[in-house]
């Protein structure tokens, strides 16, 4: 698995965008960005991932540098319900845990009125 | 999309009790299944993990069992359970290769006393 690192916490207004980032220096070739998101108490929910382009869904953008050793996520009009803990990881690509997950510390996101 | 259910959403039990945490999922047929536990400080860990029906791989030793009896159901077993037990119980359901996203299920809060 790509090790993966986060600020531990960020602030942003509300009504404005939420830049979060991650540096995952040791990704390899053929192995997604996935971000997730955890409010407090619930289970992970997905939002967005992407391999080497820039991807944009109804939840959120994600930019990865060329070099893809970093990434960046961004929710552009943040909301208080976007407050949570921002994970960002890349799954095992291979071997006996296909698919597995690791999440690290991630962004403690807070939104405020 | 795929809707995963979890239950019970607490329970406390004594040390040396069994344990039974259940999880089905609705929306998709022969997804893999996961189980992590993320204790305090936010980290996520594998338990386990299934291809298919009866298909189980443990990721960690540890004083659990996992069993898939169906297609969409995942338990999450103990005989004795033991203090370090105590967590926070997730299961997800992710696509055949790494690069699906997974979806979680509310989470099962177990505290052994």
């Amino acid at each position: 698995d790509a090790k993966t690192t986060q600020p531990p916490s960020m602030d942003c207004a509300e009504g404005r965008a939420a830049n979060l980032p991650c540096n995952h220096s040791t990704i390899s070739g053929n192995e997604y960005v996935y971000w997730y998101r955890q409010i407090h108490s619930q289970g992970p929910q997905y939002i967005i991932h992407g391999l080497k382009n820039n991807e944009t869904n109804e939840m959120a953008s994600l930019i990865i540098t060329e070099d893809r050793k970093s990434s960046t996520l961004i929710l552009p009009h943040a909301t208080l319900r976007d407050t949570a803990v921002y994970y960002c990881t890349s799954p095992n690509a291979g071997g006996t845990s296909y698919g597995k997950l690791t999440f690290g510390q991630g962004t403690i996101l807070t939104v405020h009125p | 999309s795929q809707t995963i259910h979890q239950w019970p959403a607490t329970l406390v039990q004594p040390v040396g009790s069994p344990l039974s945490l259940e999880c089905t999922v609705e929306g998709t047929s022969n997804p893999n299944l996961y189980w992590y536990r993320q204790a305090a400080g936010r980290g996520l860990q594998l338990l386990f993990y299934s291809v298919g029906i009866g298909q189980i791989s443990s990721e960690v030793p540890q004083n659990l069992s996992a069993s898939r009896p169906q297609d969409r159901q995942f338990i999450l077993s103990s005989k004795k359970l033991l203090l370090s037990d105590s967590g926070f119980y997730l299961c997800a359901s992710g696509g055949a290769d790494a690069y699906n996203e997974q979806f979680f299920g509310p989470g099962t809060r177990l505290t052994v006393l």
